[in-house]
């Protein structure tokens, strides 16, 4: 079946570093790759997505480029801020019949001062 | 707009109490699901509808149930509640789905504890 796998948490940075949160996934055929961003005390909300093979999402700085060949999409960011602490939830859906979400386990980003 | 509300936000039942959990979205989308988000485990869906009247199964349907009577509005059942649905409860919603991708639109739970 479909997976997602991402890194554990927590993730710890001093701001203004450089953020990589790694996420694989296990999919037949080609699906649509998505970052999803919990804030506290909020619903999840989506931060980016990808469609096919090599496009790169992107939003607020993050970047995430889809790779087929390694089956990733990792999240990158240049420069971190405090205000970026939150869960990052990578996810896949299929693109043909009806499209559930398949989420990853969730990674915390804490970004201190 | 208000997006997609859920109400209440909080809620404490002790074992074998029942209760409803709403879900209510204003952007006249089709599809509507309800997760829960566990430690560790990420978000789990439980129900899910395609359309008003339709419900279906999702990974961890058991023990509860779910209505769509009218577009707008998804709801999520506890007929006996058990410790083990101690959970944070997220409904999302999303247009009907004929392009590439399928974003949801989440609302902002209910912290849901069963003693």
């Amino acid at each position: 079946g479909n997976s997602v796998t991402q890194m554990e948490g927590p993730v710890t940075l001093s701001e203004e570093a450089f953020l990589t949160i790694n996420c694989t996934y296990t999919a037949t055929g080609y699906p649509s790759l998505f970052w999803y961003v919990q804030y506290p005390g909020e619903g999840l909300q989506l931060l980016l997505k990808a469609t096919k093979a090599d496009d790169k999402g992107s939003n607020k700085g993050f970047e995430a480029t889809y790779r087929k060949e390694t089956t990733s999409f990792h999240l990158e960011k240049g420069s971190v801020q405090v205000s970026d602490s939150a869960v990052y939830f990578c996810a896949l859906s299929k693109n043909t019949g009806f499209q559930k979400l398949v989420f990853g386990t969730g990674t915390r980003l804490l970004v201190s001062p | 707009n208000a997006g997609v509300t859920q109400t209440p936000k909080f809620r404490v039942l002790k074992t074998g109490q029942s209760m409803t959990l709403l879900c209510a979205q204003d952007m006249n989308h089709e599809y509507m699901y309800w997760y829960r988000q566990d430690p560790g485990m990420g978000l789990r869906l439980i129900h899910y509808s395609v359309g008003e009247g339709t419900t279906a199964k999702g990974e961890v349907p058991d023990g509860y149930n779910v209505s769509r009577l009218k577009k707008q509005n998804f709801l999520l059942g506890l007929e006996s509640a058990a410790p083990s649905q101690t959970s944070v409860y997220f409904c999302a919603s999303s247009y009907e789905v004929k392009l590439t991708y399928n974003e949801q639109f989440f609302g902002p739970g209910t912290r849901l504890t069963v003693l």
